[in-house]
């Protein structure tokens, strides 16, 4: 399977403290991007990080790209209790598209 | 932006019986189009990749004559789940390439699908 694995599965913290969630992948890639999924719901975008970039961000997330670790990673900072979601990492070679495990996140108000 | 639109949001069938899930992109052309398949606290299985005006191409393990995936247009895709089973029943969702290259890929709102 190209599926990629996510660490913790499961995570639960505080509102305002700081949430990360980590994701290795199999094979070169292209992009990596991160998805948010609300229960029972489609997909959301929230962050897209390319092969030749090492760190990107957008507003209260945080991500890092590690090519030769093939492992990237999602810093949520300041987490809120809306923020509870599953979030999964997704590898995109150019052909494919691979989701990771996924790690379910839950923001205790 | 992108929107891909996908119905039914939910379905309960009989065993035996076919169920067509459609995905549309409304505001874009989508030329190719992936189905995934989630069980519960599961990530996303890819199924199939749809391209418009050709066959699709169908994930090791996955039966084509039982997941029909049509493309016969560029703004449709849609997959019938023929002959349902109980052990189909799943979370269904397409998604859609993304009209450029930093832009992340389009997910319908999916579909809930229970055989009974």
């Amino acid at each position: 399977s190209q599926q990629g694995e996510e660490d913790p599965q499961a995570l639960s913290i505080q509102e305002g403290e700081n949430a990360t969630m980590n994701c290795s992948y199999k094979t070169s890639i292209n992009n990596l991007q991160w998805y948010r999924q609300n229960s029972g719901r489609g997909l959301v975008h929230l962050i897209l990080i390319r092969s030749n970039e090492r760190e990107k961000h957008s507003g209260r997330l945080r991500v890092t790209l590690d090519t030769s670790k093939k492992s990237s990673s999602l810093l949520i900072t300041a987490s809120r209790a809306a923020d509870t979601a599953s979030y999964f990492c997704a590898s995109n070679t150019g052909n494919q598209f691979y989701f990771g495990t996924g790690t379910s996140l839950t923001v205790i108000p | 932006g992108a929107v891909v639109s996908q119905h039914p949001s939910w379905v309960i069938c009989k065993s035996g019986t076919s169920v067509k899930i459609e995905c549309r992109s409304l505001d874009f052309q989508a030329t190719t189009m992936f189905w995934y398949r989630q069980f519960p606290k599961q990530s996303l299985m890819l199924m199939a990749t749809s391209n418009e005006g050709s066959k699709a191409t169908y994930e090791q393990g996955v039966e084509k004559d039982k997941f029909l995936i049509n493309h016969a247009s560029l703004t449709l895709s849609t997959l019938t789940v023929t002959s349902a089973h109980p052990e189909d029943s799943s979370f269904y969702i397409c998604s859609a390439p993304g009209v450029t290259a930093n832009y992340g890929y389009t997910f319908g709102s999916g579909t809930r699908l229970t055989v009974v």
